[in-house]
């Protein structure tokens, strides 16, 4: 079945300990991003990765970092979370070919931050 | 960034009733996407439209786009309970990012 997987699908954690939430697809797709979404403010991309080895920053950029080391997985990396990282987390693939393609979202991962 | 502006925020229709949302958009697109969330879960695909089309049909959706106006709307027919969930448009300039506005909440009641 095509999904996009993330993991953990709940986290709680304290103020500056570093944490990574997984996003693995097993459709080929070259292209990954990660969004937030907050009440009020909708769906935010962080992170987009392109390909392999190939990622840019999104509108929110600040406090995360990502890696595209394989095509399968885009981990997010929190280095030291804060609560304004409170948040319900996106990870979503798609084809690049052509640009017209739909994009698969995971499950989400609820943040915590306290 | 290229994101869509959804309106209404909230809806709040009867089973059986039509249910329309529109989205805006700013600059020139390739196409444009409509998904669905239900409650905190994952967005899902629901219908695309290019720029070269002006209606397109999927079950009960029905989807237009005007690029001389910089918009698009989405028409559920004959709702459901089931079709209580968020949608948000997703305008594509050319490219492959898809920034989505703060979506249209649905309330579809028995």
């Amino acid at each position: 079945e095509a999904q996009v997987t993330q993991n953990p699908r709940y986290l709680i954690t304290v103020t500056g300990k570093k944490l990574t939430v997984t996003c693995s697809q097993n459709m080929n797709h070259e292209y990954m991003s990660w969004y937030r979404q907050d009440p009020g403010l909708g769906l935010r991309q962080i992170y987009y990765s392109m390909n392999v080895e190939v990622t840019d920053k999104g509108d929110v950029p600040e406090g995360y970092k990502v890696s595209r080391k394989e095509k399968r997985n885009f981990p997010l990396i929190l280095e030291s979370p804060s609560p304004n990282q409170t948040s319900l987390y996106f990870c979503a693939s798609s084809f690049t070919t052509g640009g017209e393609t739909e994009a698969f979202f995971g499950q989400g991962t609820r943040l915590t931050v306290v | 960034s290229q994101q869509g502006e959804e309106d209404p925020q909230a809806l709040s229709i009867q089973e059986g009733e039509n249910a329309t949302m529109n989205c805006s958009y700013k600059t020139s697109i390739n196409n444009l996407q409509w998904y669905r969330q239900n409650s905190g879960r994952g967005l899902v695909h629901l219908i695309l439209i290019r720029s070269n089309e002006r209606e397109k049909h999927s079950g009960r959706l029905r989807v237009t786009l005007d690029t001389s106006k910089k918009s698009s709307s989405l028409l559920i027919t004959a709702s459901r309970a089931a079709d209580t969930a968020s949608y948000f448009c997703a305008p594509r300039p050319s490219g492959y990012a898809l920034n989505f506005g703060k979506g249209t909440s649905l309330l579809v009641t028995p």
